[in-house]
């Protein structure tokens, strides 16, 4: 199978809003809420940000949003701080009761 | 404090064997779906096989299944991650994550990591 699609990398300045999206198909983003986003510093474990498309972990910033529209889930990061810059991954449940992730995302904060 | 500890990584031939283990502490090890996940040199992160709660519910990646055997032990709060027919693109650092609601099943997603063991599998 193959893994969700995402930007290779995106990035802004501080202050600004950046989005992450990240494309499937109707037998896993588009047919299920459960969609989550990780944030992963190398050499770090990776750390879930949000779950469930739009829920926000515990004690995930307000600056971080989800959501779903069709086959494409969004990851909204507002106010860029530099300590946001980290490769972000999408994870969605699929009709075979599997995990898929997506390729993951290069954030820069210029 | 949950925590996840992963062990048993190393290099292992290609056609070899290994087996990875988690202790986990902080939680009702039972009552949670479990993950493995791992992350090649210079890749994204690829989902590799979860559990259920019980361990009476298995599910597997294909690029793993029919290789790799997940299963859990309740009395030592251990997940396990039994590897035969490494080949080199198995090596990757191992992650083993909780899923995040009690009760519920590997497609919530995973709320918290392990730091991770490195399997390298080299002749």
């Amino acid at each position: 199978q193959s893994a969700l699609t995402q930007p290779a990398s995106v990035s802004g300045s501080p202050g600004q809003s950046i989005t992450i999206s990240c494309t499937g198909t109707s037998s896993d983003i588009g047919a299920y809420k459960y969609v989550s986003w990780y944030q992963h510093h190398p050499g770090k474990a990776p750390k879930l940000m949000i779950y469930e498309v739009s829920s926000r972990s515990s004690g995930v910033s307000t600056r971080f949003s989800g959501s779903k529209s069709g086959n494409t889930a969004s990851l909204i990061i507002s106010g860029l701080q530099a300590g946001d810059e980290a490769d972000y991954y999408c994870c969605s449940f699929t009709s075979t009761n599997t995990l898929l992730f997506g390729g993951g995302t290069k954030l820069t904060v210029l | 404090e949950v925590q996840l500890l992963e062990s048993g990584g190393g290099l292992v031939q290609p056609g070899g064997s290994l087996r990875l283990a988690c202790a986990a502490s902080g939680f009702t090890f039972s009552n949670y779906a479990m993950n493995w996940v791992r992350q090649a040199p210079g890749k994204g992160l690829e989902w590799v096989s979860g559990i259920s709660g019980s361990g009476g519910t298995t599910y597997y990646a294909d690029s793993v299944k029919g290789r790799f055997t997940i299963s859990r032990d309740k009395t030592k709060n251990t997940l396990y991650l039994q590897m035969n027919s490494l080949r080199a693109d198995d090596s990757a650092v191992y992650y083993c994550a909780k899923s995040p609601h009690e009760y519920g099943s590997v497609r919530y997603g995973m709320d918290v990591w392990g730091q991770g063991t490195t399997v390298i599998v080299s002749s």
